[in-house]
């Protein structure tokens, strides 16, 4: 199984939908961990960090369910803006500095 | 604003040249990493640094070294660049978990 693992998409999705993603992750011991939101052609940028249960940030909540390990991000009213790849990044098993991240799942949000 | 900067956006390199990439940030960060991304592989580490002068391998250190000789500093060498070595190459710092990442270089090998 892979460290972390998220569906690619893309999502294509209405302005003002509600859309979310989910990543899954093996490595148990986790205790922290990110989404960041990559723009085409642009660095990736932190957008949530999630540590216990869950996180909320205006229209966007993460979630962290550890007995099934995965988290979710939820976006809520989207926006055209919102249109980007989303990277679940997770611990690595091995410890340390290092940290995992997901291939990306890119949402597209139409008008 | 606090900023991660890569010393080029955009390098073209032939085969079997040394190539250097730099990167500083001005954070006072301990940690500091390599990582390139692929299509469809996301972002892999090549190498981190959790202090001056000192290095580990990340995932896919094969053909790469890097060098850390001030805290702000932090360059990655491809010692003989080949064709599989084009790709994005990101740059980011951390303290203590979240990563800032500098803008990038997009490396041509031809």
């Amino acid at each position: 199984r892979k460290e972390v693992e998220q569906d690619p998409g893309p999502f294509n999705v209405p302005e003002g939908a509600t859309v979310a993603f989910n990543c899954t992750y093996s490595n148990s011991a986790s205790q922290s961990f990110f989404w960041y939101r990559q723009d085409c052609r642009k660095e990736p940028k932190l957008l949530m960090s999630v540590y216990s249960s869950g996180n909320e940030d205006g229209r966007f909540t993460a979630q962290l369910n550890r007995a099934s390990q995965y988290i979710s991000l939820l976006i809520r009213d989207s926006k055209l803006s919102d249109s980007a790849t989303y990277l679940c990044v997770v611990p690595s098993r091995g410890g340390g500095f290092k940290t995992i991240f997901g291939a990306g799942t890119r949402l597209f949000v139409k008008a | 604003d606090v900023k991660v900067t890569q010393s080029s956006r955009y390098l073209v390199k032939r085969t079997g040249e040394k190539v250097f990439l730099e990167c500083v940030q001005d954070m006072d960060h301990e940690n500091m990493f390599w990582y390139r991304q692929d299509p469809g592989l996301g972002l892999r580490l090549i190498y981190f640094s959790y202090d001056v002068k000192m290095k580990e391998k990340g995932d896919i250190p094969e053909g790469y070294s890097v060098s850390r000789e001030k805290k702000e500093r932090f360059s990655l060498i491809l010692e003989s660049a080949s064709t599989n070595q084009t790709s994005m190459y990101l740059c980011a710092s951390s303290f203590p978990d979240s990563l800032k990442f500098g803008q990038g270089t997009r490396l041509t090998v031809v």
